[in-house]
């Protein structure tokens, strides 16, 4: 089993339509959790980090963490096809690896 | 430049053949990262580089795969003897500082990646 599961989509959603992305995890050490968004042929770019569980909002992003489930989510509203890419969640703790563990990511796109 | 350089972008060769995939890190940046990316497959852990410390190599998945970091700066990736298997995108990234140290709390800068296809 992974440490991250992710579902890999592809989801397909019209423009202007509220997304949900989520991973589930198994380590109960990881304290940080991040979301990269990867478009067609780039590396990965950071989009938001929480810490610990609660809520985390940046303008049409919202990160949620729920640690006792562990459980994240990843809310788009308003969707844009330029929101088209993929969405790959991480998390890393701070024991161990000095490294962060990735989702296998989930590919979204925005119909216009 | 101002991002992660990687070189080559595109690599197709023979099997049983050894590659080197080269990164060139943004300047200042102490911690360097690769990762492996399959078709489907999340980004999968290989090597992290920290300064002067010894590298963390738990990720590297057989010993045909090193890697080194010359002078702090550029790393080198080497697969010995390819396989298909090996066949994926090879994505080096950069920090400041270790994660979760300082005020890094994830950010890795990546480059565009090395396509490896192993014939």
């Amino acid at each position: 089993q992974k440490e991250v599961e992710q579902d890999p989509g592809p989801l397909s959603v019209p423009e202007g339509a509220i997304v949900s992305l989520n991973c589930t995890y198994s380590n109960s050490a990881f304290q940080y959790f991040m979301w990269y968004r990867q478009y067609s042929r780039k590396g990965p770019e950071l989009l938001m980090y929480t810490y610990s569980s609660g809520n985390k909002e940046d303008g049409r992003f919202t990160a949620q963490v729920d640690k006792s489930s562990k459980y994240i989510s990843l809310f788009i509203r308003d969707s844009q096809p330029s929101d088209s890419a993929t969405y790959l969640c991480a998390m890393s703790a701070f024991t161990g690896r000095r490294a962060l563990t990735f989702g296998s990511g989930t590919r979204l796109q925005v119909q216009p | 430049g101002a991002g992660v350089s990687q070189s080559p972008s595109n690599k197709v060769t023979e099997k049983g053949k050894d590659v080197e995939l080269r990164c060139d890190p943004i300047s200042g940046h102490t911690a360097l990262y690769w990762y492996r990316q399959s078709l489907g497959q999340g980004l999968e852990f290989l090597i992290y580089f920290q300064g002067n410390s010894a590298p963390d190599k738990s990720g590297l998945p057989s010993d045909r795969f090193s890697a080194e970091r010359t002078g702090g700066s550029v790393s080198t990736l080497t697969i010995q003897r390819t396989q298909q298997e090996d066949s994926a995108v090879y994505l080096c990234a950069s920090s400041l500082s270790p994660i979760l140290a300082g005020s890094n709390t994830g950010e890795l800068f990546f480059g565009e990646g090395s396509r490896l296809t192993v014939l």
